[in-house]
């Protein structure tokens, strides 16, 4: 069964320091992968999304990138966090071509 | 700009009661929605999905979908307190993409 992971869990960082949040699937190949942001008490905004290896799209504009070196690995990056940048970052899978989409764990992001 | 509205809650049922969950949404070219339920603190979790007009029903909850009228609503029956939590609805848009409502939020109280 296809199972996605998603890593840290938490984390606290000081405004400007740079970020790196990593998220693997595992048992399928050639994913659609998709970040996601939820700010407290409010709906999921979608980020990044990626349908193959080095390819992706953003939905809005902002100082987070996204990348995609592997087939099953998608990494959320920022240069310099902003006090804007907390929130909750999901991670999402899908099949290629299909649906539903299916969350990581998260990683609650806190940003000082 | 693509919508899919749902009312914030609180919803509060007595426990064993019938939760009725709506969402309305913009886009006359979605065919897939989905429900996903997300306790707080926790990512969401997929429950349901439905592609067809009419009911489908999976246990406790019934997805109904009417096309016509852009609405899709999620009932719970027999509620229980471990039913409690967000439930967002999603529908599908372009290129694979889901648009999530805002969520309603669920008490069922004891």
């Amino acid at each position: 069964s296809q199972t996605i992971h998603q890593w840290p869990a938490t984390l606290v960082q000081p405004v400007g320091s740079p970020l790196s949040l990593e998220c693997t699937v595992e048992g399928t190949s050639n994913p659609n992968l998709y970040w996601y942001r939820q700010a407290a008490g409010r709906g999921l905004q979608l980020l990044f999304y990626s349908v193959g290896i080095g390819q992706i799209s953003s939905e809005v504009p902002q100082n987070l990138s996204a990348s995609r070196p592997q087939d099953r690995q998608f990494i959320l990056s920022s240069k310099k966090l902003l006090l804007s940048d907390s929130g909750f970052y999901l991670c999402a899978w899908s099949p290629q071509g299909a649906q539903p989409q299916h969350f990581g764990d998260g990683t609650r992001l806190s940003i000082l | 700009q693509k919508e899919v509205e749902q009312n914030s809650g609180p919803l509060s049922v007595p426990e064993g009661a019938i939760a009725s969950l709506n969402c309305t949404y913009s886009d006359r070219g979605s065919q897939s929605f989905f429900w996903y339920r997300q306790y707080s603190g926790k990512s969401p979790e997929l429950i349901m999905f439905i592609y067809s007009n009419g009911d489908k029903e999976d246990g406790r909850f019934t997805a109904q979908l009417n096309k016509a009228s852009q609405y899709v609503s999620l009932l719970i029956r027999d509620s229980q307190p471990s039913d409690s939590a967000t439930y967002l609805c999603a529908v599908n848009n372009a290129g694979n993409m889901l648009t999530f409502g805002g969520g309603t939020r669920l008490m069922v109280k004891p």
